[in-house]
């Protein structure tokens, strides 16, 4: 069965500061990998997407790291700001038409 | 080039009513995809349709949910007999192909409180 695991489930952490979210996933056979940002009360926002043969992928302060081998994905945050305040998203395509797969998100919550 | 566009962004019920709720995609995308969002809960896959097919309804209720998206017009998620259980925020997605390839570009969703 496919799976998206995300960790933690939520995050505290002060402005400036950087932080990593996690994501493993079970889904076979791997198509693509997408992080999005969730403010509340809004749609979901692209931030990254990987294909198989990436390993690393920058949107400004925020990269994206994938290690196909071992089935994880990270996030990384640098100089968090309260903007960053959002719940972030790990999705996980295989190469069947149809749905994602998608994590049940990491809360992030950035204070002054 | 306008976003996903659902309509209402709001839209409350009574117990026992019909929930309508509308999707256009963004100009040039031909699937649409329907996730249900309770509260505090993360995106949950319910449908995804081309034009005039549903390819994939296996997150769907078997009951009271139907979708549809026709060859003209806008996609439609529609919920007969409406009940408290069913309150939670309906995102809908497009995409330009299948198989999850392209992003997905979300809409600002629709929130349905059924009272």
């Amino acid at each position: 069965k496919n799976q998206v695991e995300q960790s933690p489930q939520s995050l505290i952490i002060l402005e400036g500061k950087n932080c990593t979210l996690q994501c493993n996933y079970t889904v076979s056979p791997f198509s693509n990998l997408r992080w999005y940002k969730q403010d509340t009360g809004r749609g979901p926002v692209s931030l990254t997407i990987m294909t198989f043969s990436e390993n690393t992928k920058s949107n400004g302060r925020y990269t994206a790291t994938l290690d196909a081998d071992t089935k994880q994905s990270s996030l990384h945050i640098t100089a968090s700001q309260l903007s960053d305040s959002a719940s972030y998203i790990c999705v996980v395509s295989g190469t069947n038409a149809g749905k994602s797969t998608f994590g049940d998100g990491t809360t992030l919550t950035v204070k002054p | 080039n306008a976003g996903v566009m659902q309509n209402p962004r709001h839209l409350v019920r009574r117990r026992g009513q019909e929930a309508r709720l509308r999707c256009s995609p963004m100009k040039g995308h031909s699937h649409v995809y329907w996730y249900r969002q309770l509260p505090e809960e993360g995106l949950k896959f319910m449908v995804y349709l081309q034009k005039e097919n549903i390819i994939d309804e296996s997150g769907m209720p078997k009951e009271r949910f139907s979708a549809e998206f026709p060859k003209e017009g806008p996609s439609i998620l529609r919920i007969q007999q409406v009940v408290r259980g069913d309150s939670a925020a309906y995102f809908c997605a497009s995409s330009p192909t299948a198989g999850g390839i392209d992003e997905q570009y979300f809409g600002p969703g629709t929130r349905l409180t059924v009272t």
